[in-house]
């Protein structure tokens, strides 16, 4: 079956740390790929996505993601976080002939100044 | 920059009321769909809709749900019956290529 697996449920770095989110599919052929932000109380925000051609996107607020084919994985990485990156980051993912994004589990994301 | 938008933010209803929540797509976009989020779980798909039709659903979207374009704007969903279970966040989400862009969503509690 089709799935987003996001290890990590809760992750605390120190402001102006780097940060590795990760994100694993499991999908017959190589699906379209997503990380959405979503702050407290609010919507899903996307942050960057990967259909293919140059495995490193980049994306906003400084977020870039690499996808590694090998690994079925889309890590999503900052080099220097900030206290306003405080939020859950959701990894996404659809593929074949449906465009039903199926999401990970999210990581919380908290700063520690 | 054009962007979904989702009202109400917050419902409170009683158990068996009807509900509908309302969405305004991104203008230009022709997929529309339906998510829900239960508290600390994941991302649920409910429901995709294209051409004034329903193109595919979940196991969640039993008959108790419907999925509406009642004019050339708004794109609701409607529980008909609701039970304490329907309490979640629901986000419409409206595509472009393959790309969804996501409203705020609706917080929806069921007492």
């Amino acid at each position: 079956a089709q799935s987003v697996t996001q290890p990590d449920i809760h992750i605390t770095v120190s402001e102006g740390a780097s940060l590795e989110l990760r994100c694993n599919y499991s999908y017959g052929a190589t699906p379209y790929l997503f990380w959405y932000v979503q702050s407290p109380g609010q919507g899903l925000q996307l942050l960057l996505k990967y259909f293919s051609g140059d495995t490193l996107v980049q994306g906003i607020k400084g977020f870039e993601a690499e996808f590694k084919r090998s690994q079925s994985s889309f890590n999503l990485r900052k080099p220097s976080v900030h206290w306003s990156d405080a939020a859950e980051y959701f990894c996404a993912a659809h593929g074949g002939a449906t465009n039903k994004l199926i999401f990970g589990t999210g990581t919380l994301l908290a700063i520690q100044p | 920059e054009p962007e979904v938008t989702q009202t109400p933010s917050h419902q409170v209803t009683q158990m068996g009321q009807e509900v509908i929540l309302r969405c305004v797509p991104i203008s230009n976009h022709l997929y529309f769909y339906w998510y829900r989020q239960i508290l600390g779980q994941k991302v649920e798909f409910l429901v995709s809709f294209y051409n004034n039709e329903i193109s595919e659903k979940s196991e969640i979207f039993d008959d108790q749900f419907s999925v509406e374009r009642p004019d050339g704007s708004n794109f609701t969903l409607k529980i008909r019956s609701t039970k304490l279970e329907d309490s979640a966040m629901y986000f419409c989400a409206s595509r472009q290529k393959e790309t969804q862009y996501f409203g705020p969503g609706t917080r929806l509690l069921v007492l």
